[in-house]
């Protein structure tokens, strides 16, 4: 069973400004890790899929960075957008196909 | 093209009771997962299928949760004797292939309530 640790649990941040949070993992049989962004009454969406030590993904003003070695990963978000706001999920997976969840980091813009 | 489908989308029910909740996953996906996020946590694994038949049911907590998947597309989840401890939103997924980091495509789940 893979403990994956989200910090932190929320963060209010202001429009215009940038912000990153973690997630943390058994680097151990590591072999993916998912990030989500899943908005109140939506699906949640599939943000990056990262494999490799050094990954670095980018989608927009959101990019992650990955580190198996030491079993982290950081999500930034530059220049925040009240549209940003969500929680963010990440999930690594070891053998298998199940993913599991941290328990999220939940992101409030405020105008 | 059409994403993953849940119903209902949200399901009120009394202690005791049995449920069924339905997925519809992308259309040609073979891997279908089902997920349950309680208040407060992170969605939590329950059953993983591949095609017809279901790989890894090792999430579920107990004999009361079953779920089908008869012609490797729609999948149902069912749960007996609901008690109240079994509300939250249930997640269904889907994805191509069988093994990989290949993304999981999440629908919008069902909240569940057992009063």
């Amino acid at each position: 069973i893979l403990n994956v640790e989200q910090s932190p649990q929320s963060l209010h941040v202001q429009e215009g400004d940038s912000t990153n949070f973690t997630c943390s993992f058994p680097s151990s049989n590591f072999y993916a890790l998912h990030w989500y962004r899943w908005e109140t009454a939506k699906s949640p969406e599939a943000l990056f899929v990262m494999t490799l030590n050094g990954d670095e993904k980018k989608k927009g003003r959101i990019s992650a960075t990955l580190n198996t070695k030491e079993g982290y990963s950081y999500l930034y978000i530059k220049g925040s957008q009240p549209e940003d706001s969500a929680t963010y999920l990440c999930a690594p997976k070891a053998a298998g196909n199940k993913l599991t969840f941290g328990g999220g980091t939940r992101v409030l813009v405020k105008p | 093209g059409a994403g993953v489908s849940q119903t209902p989308s949200n399901k009120v029910t009394e202690k005791g009771k049995y449920v069924e909740l339905r997925c519809d996953p992308i259309s040609g996906h073979t891997a279908l997962y089902w997920y349950r996020q309680s208040l407060g946590q992170g969605p939590e694994f329950l059953i993983y299928f591949q095609g017809t038949g279901a790989a890894d049911d090792s999430g579920l907590p107990n004999d009361r949760f079953f779920a089908v998947r008869p012609e490797g597309s729609v999948s149902t989840l069912k749960i007996q004797r609901t008690e109240r401890g079994d509300s939250a939103v249930y997640l269904c997924a889907s994805s191509s292939q069988k093994a990989g980091q290949e993304t999981q495509y999440f629908g919008p789940g069902t909240r569940l309530l057992v009063l």
